[in-house]
């Protein structure tokens, strides 16, 4: 099994939908991450988790929100999906002090 | 603000031609820098870290090393399996406790046999 595991692979939505991404891992590390990846921007911090408790904004953070259920798990929200929100998202995580990131192999999603 | 820019965007060799991937970067104290490789529909896996100018590390055909300005990913002899787009980030004090990484835009790498 992969170390980080993301769902679903693709996903296509309707503009105005809810959608959920969901991310476990297997690394046993607290700190998790969602980023997002376009053609010609590299990947941009969306939101990050230090534990359950301890949520914060990363850099381009407005239309979506997240959810710490467990160590393991860090699940990304986008509440009113739009057409600029079509993108390839990747979760990842690290260990105590940044170092050591490991990404899951991505979601795309295409937001019509 | 941290700026990571990675050049060229895309390159083309002949199997066995050797080139140099650069990655300039400017940030306020840098705590570590990253080079990653990311295969078309994957995510990013870990090549490197380099923490400090002068540093240099290698792994099969690949040789990192790192500057006060910038970093070069050379690759000696590419095989078509070295094809691949090559990520650079760059983590920096400005990042606090969050330690999130800033990224170059890659440089993506096509070895023809």
């Amino acid at each position: 099994d992969a170390d980080v595991t993301q769902t679903p692979r693709n996903r296509i939505t309707k503009t105005g939908k809810r959608i959920m991404l969901e991310c476990s891992q297997t690394k046993g590390h607290d700190r998790m991450y969602w980023y997002r990846q376009d053609p010609g921007l590299g990947l941009r911090l969306i939101y990050y988790s230090f534990d359950v408790k301890d949520i914060n904004k990363g850099e381009i953070s407005d239309g979506y929100s997240v959810s710490r259920q467990a160590q393991a798990k860090f699940s990304l929200s986008l509440e009113s999906a739009i057409p600029n929100q079509t993108a390839l998202y990747f979760c990842a995580t690290s260990g105590q002090h940044g170092y050591g990131y490991t990404f899951g192999s991505g979601t795309r999603l295409t937001v019509v | 603000e941290d700026q990571v820019t990675q050049s060229p965007e895309a390159l083309r060799l002949q199997e066995g031609e050797s080139s140099s991937l650069n990655c300039s970067y400017t940030v306020s104290g840098l705590r570590g820098l990253f080079w990653y490789r990311q295969d078309p529909g994957k995510g990013p896996e870990f090549l490197f870290t380099l923490y400090s100018a002068g540093e240099e590390k290698e792994k099969e055909r690949l040789k990192a090393t790192l500057t006060k300005k910038e970093s070069f990913l050379h690759i000696t002899a590419p095989k078509p399996e070295d094809s691949a787009t090559y990520l650079c980030a760059v983590q920096a004090d400005s990042s606090g406790s969050a330690r999130q990484l800033t990224f170059g835009s890659g440089t993506q790498l096509t070895v023809l046999p």
